[in-house]
């Protein structure tokens, strides 16, 4: 089974300030990978996702990652915060398998973002 | 499209008591799943389905069935709750891989 860390449970950042928040796998093997993001008492919506292609995937809210296959990271960062930015972050990661195990997310233990005024 | 709805979206029961979990989906997708949310241990997965008529063991998936009888429709059940179940659940879809999977709004249940 895939492993994901995400180095730090609570990140904090002033706005205006660069975000970056850290998420490693364990595959050998690169996996699909996605950013999540979850607002208080909501579901989860996707941000981004790497498949194939370019390394540096764009996505929603002015946030990108770059897989790096080398360091088996997928880090997320944001220019600049902003306060809407404020919620939880998680990195997850999917098999290239086939058959039943095809499409299972692996989910690291979520980043909680505080954006400071 | 509704998108991945779930019913009920607050529950409490009682220890010992059984309810079932429902989530419908309305975008035709072969996969769904369910999963329950704890503090600091993201997302773990209960059960899941590939397609209807099947299912398939999660992560964690003691104390917890499932049907798949309806594509549009995954059933979560608890036959006999325990304090350990209270926790968010969330269903979630996909139509294939790559793609990504789509959750629904989350149940909170409490067992007492």
């Amino acid at each position: 089974a895939q492993s994901v860390t995400q180095l730090g449970s609570h990140v904090s950042v002033s706005e205006g300030a660069l975000v970056l928040l850290r998420c490693n796998y364990s595959s050998s093997v690169p996996p699909y990978l996605f950013w999540y993001v979850q607002y208080p008492n909501q579901g989860l919506q996707l941000l981004l996702k790497y498949t194939t292609g370019a390394t540096l995937v764009k996505g929603i809210n002015g946030f990108e990652a770059e897989f790096k296959k080398s360091e088996t990271s997928f880090h997320l960062t944001k220019p600049s915060a902003h306060m809407s930015d404020a919620a939880e972050y998680f990195c997850a990661v999917s098999d290239r398998g086939r058959g039943s195990t095809l499409g299972r997310l692996y989910f690291g233990r979520g980043t909680q973002l505080t954006v400071w005024p | 499209n509704a998108g991945v709805t779930q019913t009920p979206k607050f529950r409490v029961l009682k220890t010992g008591q059984s309810m079932t979990l429902l989530c419908a989906q309305d975008m035709n997708h072969e996969y769904m799943y369910w999963y329950r949310q704890d503090p600091g241990m993201g997302l773990r997965l209960i059960h899941y389905s590939v397609g209807e008529g099947t299912t398939a063991k999660g992560e964690v998936p003691d104390g917890y069935n499932v049907s798949r009888l309806k594509k549009q429709n995954f059933l979560l059940g608890l036959e006999s709750a325990a304090p350990s179940q209270t926790s968010v659940y969330f269903c979630a879809s996909m139509p294939g891989s790559p793609y990504e999977q789509y959750f629904g709004p989350g149940t909170r249940l409490t067992v007492t």
